[in-house]
């Protein structure tokens, strides 16, 4: 059974610091995988996608890298903000289509 | 391109009353699925959709939860006599291809009372 696990559960950090956050999988079988954002009472907002094939993707400030072999995946923030303060999100795409989250990492970034 | 439309935002029901949550796609994607939230705890996966066919319900509850999606209109989740514990967030997602990039909607909040 997958499991995704992200670490830590919760993050405070000052502004202006480059942060890393873990998403860790026990099944390397997926398709692909998705970083979310979710600010309190809202949707979930797609960050960034990574293919199975693919090792890491860019989107301004992001990046998001995938090793499927250790079942791993990281989101760097450089330069956090206080607008960066959300709950950030792990999910594995897997046959179907199906999105497997993580309990995610609740990020403050204090001013 | 209006992204993933989800109504009502909020619906608050009595024990034993219908909830009905409506979703309509972003333009062009035709896979549409459906997560709740539970309090406290993370985004689950109810069930898969393509026009017309329920394709993954695994995740569903086998009673009193139902979901549609018609050839015209939006995707319905229907969930009949509603309990406390139905009280949850429940979010409704589409993509162009399985697999692919996912898109939520703002989320339908029920609360039951």
């Amino acid at each position: 059974k997958q499991e995704v696990t992200q670490i830590p559960a919760a993050l405070s950090v000052p502004e202006g610091e480059n942060l890393v956050l873990n998403c860790s999988f026990t099944d390397s079988a997926i398709y692909n995988l998705q970083w979310f954002r979710q600010d309190p009472g809202k949707g979930l907002t797609s960050l960034l996608l990574i293919q199975s094939s693919q090792r890491e993707q860019t989107s301004g400030r992001l990046n998001a890298s995938l090793d499927k072999s250790s079942g791993r995946s990281t989101l760097y923030i450089a330069a956090s903000q206080p607008g960066d303060s959300a709950t950030y999100l792990c999910a594995l795409i897997m046959e179907g289509g199906k999105l497997i989250f993580g309990q995610g990492t609740e990020l403050s970034v204090k001013p | 391109n209006a992204g993933v439309m989800q109504n009502p935002r909020h619906l608050v029901r009595r024990r034993g009353q219908e909830a009905r949550l409506r979703c309509s796609p972003m333009k062009g994607h035709s896979h549409v699925y459906w997560y709740r939230q539970l309090p406290e705890e993370g985004l689950k996966f109810m069930v898969y959709l393509q026009k017309e066919n329920i394709i993954d319900e695994s995740g569903m509850p086998k009673e009193r939860f139902s979901a549609e999606f018609p050839k015209e209109g939006p995707s319905i989740l229907r969930i009949q006599q509603v309990v406390r514990g139905d009280s949850a967030a429940y979010f409704c997602a589409s993509s162009l291809q399985v697999t692919g990039e996912l898109f939520f909607g703002e989320g339908s909040r029920l609360t039951v009372l």
